[in-house]
């Protein structure tokens, strides 16, 4: 079965520095790959997607991030962090072959620090 | 363009009450998907239609919950009875494709907070 892991739980980095949120995933064949920004009582809001495209994906307010096969890994970065990017981030994983579900991780809450 | 909308946005009850969760998509979205999404964790499918038909419920605790999609637009989700575990944010989505098409994005709605006492 498909599983995405994100790797710290919680990131905190100043504004104007680098965001770089980790995940990596399982897949038997070629994924697509999401992810979502989740703010306070709020839904979740796609900020980019792999779809089997380019490996290096643009998102929503200057994110990106770049799949890589070799290594299963999804990181999402932005190169300069402001103070509205605070959230909860989730990559999310779907193998439309066995025609089924977007299977989300467990999330990272991106603290910006002033 | 209105987006998804649930109600209510949060519900308090006590164990073994019932309690209903209604959720509109955006119009022309023919995929709707419940999720719930305990504290801390990402968001598990409960249910996905296509159109009206329920064609993923393997994840809806089927003695408890249970959903409905009539004329293949609205959706009702039902718990009854509540249990204390229940307790958790229920969020809606829908997506304008069918099948594979339908992962291309999900939009989702704020969210029904549902606390069980």
């Amino acid at each position: 079965a498909q599983s995405v892991t994100q790797l710290g739980s919680h990131v905190s980095v100043s504004e104007g520095a680098l965001v770089l949120l980790r995940c990596n995933y399982s897949s038997s064949v070629p994924p697509y790959l999401f992810w979502y920004v989740q703010y306070p009582n709020q839904g979740l809001q796609l900020l980019l997607k792999y779809t089997s495209a380019a490996t290096l994906v643009k998102g929503i307010n200057g994110f990106e991030a770049e799949f890589k096969k070799s290594e299963t890994s999804f990181h999402l970065t932005k190169p300069s962090a402001h103070m509205s990017d605070a959230a909860e981030y989730f990559c999310a994983v779907t193998d439309y072959s066995s025609a089924s579900k977007i299977i989300f991780g467990s999330g990272t809450r991106l603290s910006i620090r002033p | 363009e209105a987006g998804v909308v649930q109600s209510p946005r949060y519900k308090i009850i006590e164990k073994k009450q019932p309690v209903a969760f209604w959720c509109n998509p955006i119009s022309g979205h023919n995929t709707l998907y419940w999720y719930r999404q305990n504290l801390g964790q990402g968001p598990e499918l409960l249910i996905r239609y296509e159109n009206e038909e329920a064609v993923d419920d393997s994840q809806l605790p089927k003695d408890r919950f249970s959903a409905e999609r009539l004329k293949g637009v609205d959706s009702t989700l039902k718990i009854q009875p509540a249990e204390l575990g229940d307790s958790a944010v229920y969020l809606c989505a829908s997506s304008p494709g069918i099948g594979e098409r339908a992962y291309n994005e999900q939009f989702f709605g704020p969210g029904t907070r549902l606390t069980v006492l």
